[in-house]
């Protein structure tokens, strides 16, 4: 079975700082992408940053970078000059690529303080 | 665009009670979820659709819940009679075939 592993379940961050969120997953599939979604609090789901298994590249959104490691099967998420609208929970998501199933974590609780 | 939608955001229900939530996907979107997630926990998937077929309800509790697609569009998704541990928030997403999810507001569901 497919799982993934989000070893933090709560982080702190002071506002203006960076903070980084692991998460490693266990697939057999080659091609797949991967998500990191942010669910804040009492609010919907939304798509932080998406990343395609066969780019060595990593992805870049504006704060939001990834550090993709294939080999490792892993998958972090850094977040730069942390600000108070980043409080939310955080769920790294690989997509398998037959039938786009994503596999979900338990998700780390971010907290960003003034 | 518009977004996914939901309703009804919130719901309070005696246990043993029926109740559902509708869904209006992304327009064009062929592909919808339904999810459930309980309080700290990541979404579960209920059912996904593929137009109005079903292509994935395995972790789907048959015996009490339903969902329906009619017409490749708005989906709603049925709970009869409902339990105690059925209290989670339902989640709606959609996508097309090469992108990502895209997720609607939810339904707080709390059976007493």
């Amino acid at each position: 079975a497919q799982t993934v592993t989000q070893s933090q379940p709560e982080m702190s961050v002071q506002e203006a700082e960076t903070v980084t969120l692991s998460c490693t997953y266990d697939t057999s599939e080659n091609n797949y992408y991967l998500f990191w979604y942010k669910q804040p609090p009492s609010r919907q789901m939304i798509l932080v940053i998406r990343q395609e298994a066969y780019k060595q590249q990593n992805a870049t959104e504006n704060r939001f970078s990834v550090n993709f490691q294939k080999a490792a099967k892993s998958f972090s998420l850094k977040i730069s000059d942390s600000q108070l609208g980043d409080t939310a929970m955080y769920f790294c998501a690989p997509r398998r690529p037959f039938n786009r199933k994503l596999i979900w974590g338990l998700g780390t609780s971010l907290a960003v303080n003034p | 665009e518009a977004g996914v939608a939901q309703s009804p955001r919130y719901k309070i229900i005696e246990k043993r009670q029926s109740v559902a939530f509708w869904c209006n996907p992304i327009s064009g979107h062929a592909t919808l979820y339904w999810y459930q997630q309980i309080l700290g926990q990541g979404p579960k998937l209920l059912i996904q659709f593929q137009n109005n077929g079903v292509v994935d309800d395995s972790q789907l509790p048959k015996d009490r819940f339903s969902a329906e697609r009619l017409k490749g569009v708005d989906s709603t998704l049925k709970i009869q009679p409902a339990k105690l541990e059925d209290s989670a928030v339902y989640l709606c997403a959609s996508s097309s075939v090469l992108e990502e999810q895209y997720f609607g507001p939810g339904t707080r569901l709390t059976v007493t």
